[in-house]
Parts: C-alpha cells; sequence; structure tokens
C-alpha cells in the first residue's frame, strides 16, 4: 500500500515569505508526526496530532510556525515570514495510533531552503 | 529530560566486515530505544525497537542491537556489511509517557568500502 508522501519534494523561498508543506499519512493511521532535521542533525520533534488534534505543540519553534490536520488525514505545516534558520528537511511520520510503541513510518520529506 | 548520543559521525567500513554502531541515551526511567536507517533521497526506516524483554533485540536487513542498562547503551550491530548499508543511522529514545515523541540522535553515517 502507499506509504507517507510529503510534498512539495523541494521548496525555494525567499526570505520573509510564507511556505506551506504538505502530508499524507498512510490511511487509517491516526497519529501524525511532524520533525525538521537541520544539516548534519539528528531529528528534532516539532508536532504531533492524534486525530485533528494537536496536543503537543511543544517543539513549535516560534510562533512562526503552525500546524492543522483536517478530516484525521492531510496535514499541512506552516510557516510564516520564513529565515533563513528555517532551512531544513522536514519530516512527516504517521502510526496506527499515538501509542508510544506504535511504529512511525517517515515521508521522503521537504526539503526548504530560504535564501 | 531525555536525550541520545552517538559518539561517531562517520564510519568506514569494509565490505565483509562486521559494524558496531554506538548510542548511549540518558532518560531517568525504562526507556522505549529505536534505530533508524536513512538512505539517500529515502525516508526514515525502522530497523528494529526495544520495549521490555530480551535485551538483545533482532531487526530488519540483519542488524540486532542489544540494551545494556549498566552501560545506557543500545548499540546497533551486524555481522558482515553489504554495499547497500551505506546510509546514515539513527538512534533515538521514547518512553511510556510521551506519546510517541522521541528524541533523537545526531547519526552516524557509514561508508562502505569495496
Amino acid at each position: 500500500g502507499a506509504g507517507v508522501s510529503q510534498s512539495p519534494s523541494n521548496k525555494v523561498t525567499e526570505k520573509g515569505k510564507d511556505v506551506e508543506l504538505r502530508c499524507d499519512p498512510i490511511s487509517g493511521h491516526t497519529a501524525l508526526y511532524w520533525y525538521r532535521q537541520s544539516l548534519g542533525q539528528g531529528l528534532e520533534f516539532l508536532i504531533y496530532f492524534q486525530g485533528n488534534s494537536a496536543p503537543d505543540k511543544s517543539g513549535l519553534p516560534s510562533d512562526r510556525f503552525s500546524a492543522e490536520r483536517t478530516g484525521g488525514s492531510v496535514s499541512t505545516l506552516t510557516i510564516q515570514r520564513t529565515q533563513q534558520e528555517d532551512s531544513a528537511v522536514y519530516l512527516c511520520a504517521s502510526s496506527l495510533s499515538r501509542g508510544s510503541t506504535d511504529t512511525q513510518y517517515f515521508g521522503p520529506g521537504t526539503r526548504l531552503t530560504v535564501l | 529530560a531525555q536525550s541520545v548520543t552517538q559518539p561517531d559521525i562517520h564510519i568506514t567500513v569494509s565490505e565483509g566486515a562486521s559494524l558496531e554502531l554506538r548510542c548511549n541515551y540518558s532518560y531517568g526511567a525504562t526507556p522505549y530505544l529505536f534505530w533508524y536507517v536513512q538512505s539517500p533521497g529515502q525516508g526514515l526506516q525502522l530497523l528494529l525497537k526495544y520495549f521490555s524483554g530480551d535485551t538483545l533485540v533482532q531487526g530488519i536487513k540483519g542488524f540486532e542491537a542489544e540494551f545494556k542498562r549498566s552501560q545506557s547503551s543500545f548499540n546497533l550491530r551486524k555481522p558482515s556489511v553489504h554495499w547497500s548499508d551505506a546510509a546514515e543511522y539513527f538512534c533515538a529514545v521514547g518512553a511510556a509517557t510521551n506519546a510517541g515523541k522521541s528524541t533523537f540522535g545526531d547519526g552516524t553515517t557509514l561508508t562502505v568500502k569495496p
């Protein structure tokens, strides 16, 4: 079956512009996670959704970052007034439920470059 | 707070040689431990995970890892490396109370020499 998909795969934008990153989780997966991977770094947790609600937004770096999920499926991560330090690969993952033992399945990521 | 350290940024091994990638974690209670592999242009793929029970965990692609509580380690091993194993490897730690929110190490890049 289809895995987690993300779009676009690459995004180049100018400083100050807003961007939207999309994640399509595996069908039936109720939990969805966003991570950020900066060059040479591990993954940094941003936010997770259980259904359409986001119980944990603690990882969002600033109020320029927001995310939503609709219909318990597709999620959008929005970055407003982008800065150069926002350049990174943004990864989305989904799992069957929000249990800590559930395997997270990752998408290929969106590479964001802010000029 | 939980944390993960992968001491080796880059490791090079010859094809057919054995491999061990180190991972040390810090967490107050029993951790949930994971190893992921990220090949160029690919998303992360789970190799194996440990929650409880047998401390030697078998994963996919011939990998195994051993949980050593006394050393706070969860090292990844493979007896004979294949050229296709060249990738970046991430160790991660989670917990029962964190609802899947894992903390990742900075990764180890594996190069395989022919």
